[in-house]
Parts: C-alpha cells; sequence; structure tokens
C-alpha cells in the first residue's frame, strides 16, 4: 500500500484563490520531502526541498512567496499555492524517505492535479 | 551538475515484442544512485528499481532487466515480452550521494499495441 499519502488527488480553483495540498508519510518519519511540478508530458521538475523544522529550500526559478512550503512534523509538509492563476495548472508530486537514499527508498504520493480557471 | 537523457521520446511495439529504454547520466561524483519509475496515466509514479554506483550487477525481475554500464554511464531498462499494461511514461532518474533529490530524464512513452 502507498506509504506516501498525497491530497488532495485532484482540485479545480477559481484564478486569485489559494490551494493547499498535503504530503503524508504513513509509516515512516521523513525528515526531507521533495515536490515536483510536472507539465502535460513533460519531466518531473524540482520545486523544492522541505526540511522538518527550517525552511524550505527552492529551485532556482521558483518562486517561493507564490508556492509556500510548510514542513511542521516529521509526517507532514503541505504546499499552498497561492494567489493561482491558469500558468499553475499542473501536476503536483511530493516524494519523502526515511532518511539518506542510500539506505532508504524514495517514495512518491500520487500526485495533485490542479486546474486553475 | 547531475544530468539524465533520455534520448527515446516515444516508443511503439506490438504486444510480445521485446523493448529497450535507453538512459544515459552524468554525474561528478563517485557515489550515486540511479531509478526507473514508471509514470501511469493514472499519474502516479512507481518505483521500479535503484541501483547504486558500485554495484554493477544486471537485474532481472520477472520481464524486467537493467544493464547498468558504468563505462558508457548507461542505465537501460528492457522489457521482455511486452505487455499492454506495461504502456506507461518511463523515468530515469539519478540521485548523487547523501539525502539528494532526484533528477529526472524527460520520459519515454511507451506504447504496447495488442
Amino acid at each position: 500500500g502507498a506509504v506516501v499519502s498525497q491530497h488532495p488527488s485532484r482540485v479545480i480553483c477559481k484564478s486569485g484563490t489559494s490551494v493547499k495540498i498535503e504530503c503524508r508519510s504513513l509509516d515512516f518519519q521523513a525528515t526531507t520531502m521533495f515536490w515536483y511540478r510536472q507539465f502535460p508530458k513533460q519531466s518531473l521538475m524540482l520545486m523544492a526541498t522541505s526540511n522538518e523544522g527550517s525552511k524550505a529550500t527552492y529551485e532556482q526559478g521558483v518562486e517561493k512567496d507564490k508556492f509556500l512550503i510548510n514542513h511542521a512534523s516529521l509526517t507532514l509538509s503541505t504546499l499552498t499555492v497561492t494567489s493561482a492563476h491558469p500558468e499553475d495548472s499542473s501536476f503536483y508530486i511530493c516524494s519523502a524517505s526515511a532518511g539518506p537514499i542510500y539506505n532508504s527508498p524514495l517514495h512518491f504520493g500520487n500526485g495533485t492535479r490542479l486546474t486553475v480557471t | 551538475a547531475q544530468k539524465v537523457t533520455q534520448a527515446q521520446t516515444e516508443i511503439s511495439v506490438v504486444e510480445k515484442e521485446d523493448v529497450t529504454l535507453d538512459c544515459v547520466y552524468e554525474t561528478r561524483d563517485t557515489t550515486y544512485y540511479l531509478f526507473w519509475y514508471k509514470q501511469p496515466p493514472s499519474g502516479e509514479l512507481v518505483f521500479l528499481i535503484r541501483r547504486n554506483s558500485f554495484d554493477e550487477q544486471n537485474e532481472i525481475s520477472g520481464r524486467y532487466s537493467w544493464n547498468f554500464q558504468k563505462s558508457t554511464s548507461s542505465f537501460n531498462f528492457t522489457i521482455t515480452a511486452s505487455q499492454v499494461v506495461d504502456s506507461a511514461v518511463y523515468f530515469c532518474a539519478l540521485s548523487e550521494e547523501g539525502n539528494t533529490p532526484l533528477v529526472f530524464g524527460k520520459g519515454t512513452r511507451l506504447s504496447v499495441i495488442a
């Protein structure tokens, strides 16, 4: 079964509103979670690295004020798309591991398909 | 900088054919990890394999096999006797030592026709 739960799986919102996406590790503690974005028929692009108890590290070109990431506990990270616009419509997917990738598998959530109208 | 190249954008095969998906990577690290994921139309990423840079043994899992060649920086994936259910986008990915995020290739869309 899924070890990383992502919610919601689909969301449609109006332009200008904010949307929160949750990523939970179900049976392990994730000190680090990663947020990716995937446009249709494109690859997954890393948006940010989320560390529990500290500020997220954003990739170049990703607006941190627009994509707010909070990693308040070892099992939950949230991504909030603020003042969403149609160009933010995309597939967002999180991943998490219990530790370094050399000895911990990296699990992905099932993704959230965001449509901004 | 790490980089993953999947030169095949789309592949179409007839059911029961064998198909190989290519993956070439670049990294300056001596310790790194290579992955293959399957992404069916529903969108979720299905983990297929993880291989570290010190293990060059080829691996077989059912109809799937992987050929890791450090000399050519390749980590190719072969599906034997393909089935319609294998139709998906397949991503090769690389992570360098430590808890670094995965860098994905652009993916190869495989269509298996009955």
